[in-house]
């Protein structure tokens, strides 16, 4: 079975500096992608990076970049540059890839709040 | 952009109601799921859907659930009986492909479901 943790409830952060939201996972499956998300208050679930298990390179998206240490599972999505609409609920997720309709299991998620 | 959409953003039902959610995945998308998130928790897989069959549920997704594709466009969750701890939001959401970089869920905004 997958497991997703994600055990900061809350991060705070100043405007302009970097964060990271921590994500460690467990699977025994080698075929695996991880998967960051974001929910501000409106509610809407916002894709924001993905890491495959045979990427060799850690995954970037403009201000988010993603630490993958596979011996660790760890999956930490690092925000640099934080801005005042960052503010929100993050969500670690992971799916095995080498099955059809496998689901997304998340975390409980980490809610950062960036002051200015 | 294509995105998924959901009716309705917010319903009110007795308990003991039946309810159908609705959803429009994204029109070349291959997959499709449902998830729910209880206020302030983390958002929970229900079902998974291909091929006009369910691939994979969770436990959460017992008899009082199913979920249907009508008309080749509208994807549905319902609820025969609601109880009390139904109260979530509902989301959908449709992924193109199950191959290695399509990996991702794209969300819908979700459908609150409020059970008195």
């Amino acid at each position: 079975a997958q497991k997703i943790t994600q055990t900061q409830p809350g991060m705070f952060v100043q405007e302009k500096e970097a964060v990271t939201l921590d994500c460690t996972y467990d699977t025994s499956d080698p075929s695996y992608g991880l998967f960051w998300y974001k929910q501000p208050s409106s509610g809407e679930m916002i894709f924001l990076i993905y890491q495959g298990s045979y990427d060799q390179q850690n995954a970037t998206e403009g201000r988010y970049s993603l630490n993958f240490q596979k011996a660790r599972k760890s999956a930490n999505l690092v925000i640099s540059a934080s801005q005042l609409g960052d503010s929100a609920m993050y969500f670690c997720a992971m799916r095995v890839l080498n099955q059809a309709g496998t689901a997304l299991i998340f975390g409980k998620g980490t809610t950062l709040s960036v002051s200015s | 952009e294509p995105e998924v959409t959901q009716t309705p953003s917010h319903q009110v039902t007795q308990m003991g109601q039946e309810v159908i959610l609705r959803c429009v995945p994204i029109s070349n998308h291959l997959y499709f799921y449902w998830y729910r998130q209880i206020l302030g928790q983390k958002v929970e897989f229900l079902v998974s859907f291909y091929n006009n069959e369910i691939s994979e549920k969770s436990e959460i997704f017992d008899d009082q659930f199913s979920v249907e594709r009508p008309d080749g466009s509208n994807f549905t969750l319902k609820i025969r009986s609601t109880k009390l701890e139904d109260s979530a939001m509902y989301f959908c959401a449709s992924s193109p492909g199950q191959g290695y970089y399509h990996g991702e869920l794209f969300f819908g905004e979700g459908s609150r479901l409020t059970v008195l």
